[in-house]
């Protein structure tokens, strides 16, 4: 398969804990976002990478949200100190630049926060 | 008021039947509309671009009207199939790549 690939699929923690997510892009992709979706609403952006540098993140991204691409490859979106409404479907999606739209999303993150 | 706003819904139709989803954008400098399909607890599939033309593949027509600032996309001869929830999407401007979706209208199409 390859396809963009997101781990874990789903993830149940309880308030205050730290969350880590996984994506692995289509390989040759340069660009890899991510984006949210609520229960009910559109995915929302994120942030997104070119490469390993990180050049856009939207000011839903609070400071207990931090994503990471370290070599250009996998990213990671790590979410510290968990509240309840960060419940949600965390997606990832990759393209190679310059792309319009969106072709190639993950299956996606989904987190419960209890 | 909203960056994108759609239909409410949800379209319940039986098979058959041609269904229409509207949505309207707010900021007059997008240039990118697309129409993606999502089905439920999996992740967002482009459908189709929306050109200025307007546009059709197979049973899916999509226009845009870019002095009213509204995209539509009509269904004809609805699947089972095609039951899903459809989201409008323009590019954010101002920024390389990025996509504002709407909230989606959700359809069910019964035998």
């Amino acid at each position: 398969d390859t396809g963009v690939s997101q781990n874990p699929r789903h993830k149940i923690t309880k308030r205050g804990q730290n969350v880590t997510f996984r994506c692995d892009p289509i390989s040759e992709h340069n660009r890899l976002y991510w984006y949210r979706q609520t229960l009910g609403q559109g995915p929302e952006f994120l942030t997104y990478f070119q490469n390993e540098a990180q050049l856009e993140k939207s000011r839903l991204l609070s400071d207990r949200f931090s994503a990471e691409r370290p070599k250009g490859s996998f990213s990671t979106l790590e979410i510290q100190r968990t509240e309840q409404g960060d419940s949600a479907m965390y997606l990832c999606a990759s393209s190679v630049t310059p792309t319009g739209d969106l072709r190639y999303f993950g299956p996606g993150t989904r987190l419960t926060v209890l | 008021r909203k960056e994108v706003e759609q239909d409410p819904g949800p379209f319940n139709v039986p098979e058959g039947a041609t269904v229409a989803f509207n949505c309207t954008y707010s900021n007059s400098a997008s240039q990118s509309f697309f129409w993606y399909r999502q089905d439920c607890r999996k992740e967002p599939k482009l459908l189709m671009s929306v050109y200025s033309s307007g546009n059709e593949d197979g049973r899916f027509t999509a226009q845009l009207n870019r002095a009213s600032q509204y995209i539509s996309l009509l269904i004809r001869d609805s699947k089972l199939s095609d039951s899903a929830t459809y989201l409008c999407v323009v590019n954010m401007v101002g920024s390389q790549g990025n996509l504002i979706f709407g909230k989606g209208t959700k359809l069910s199409v019964k035998p």
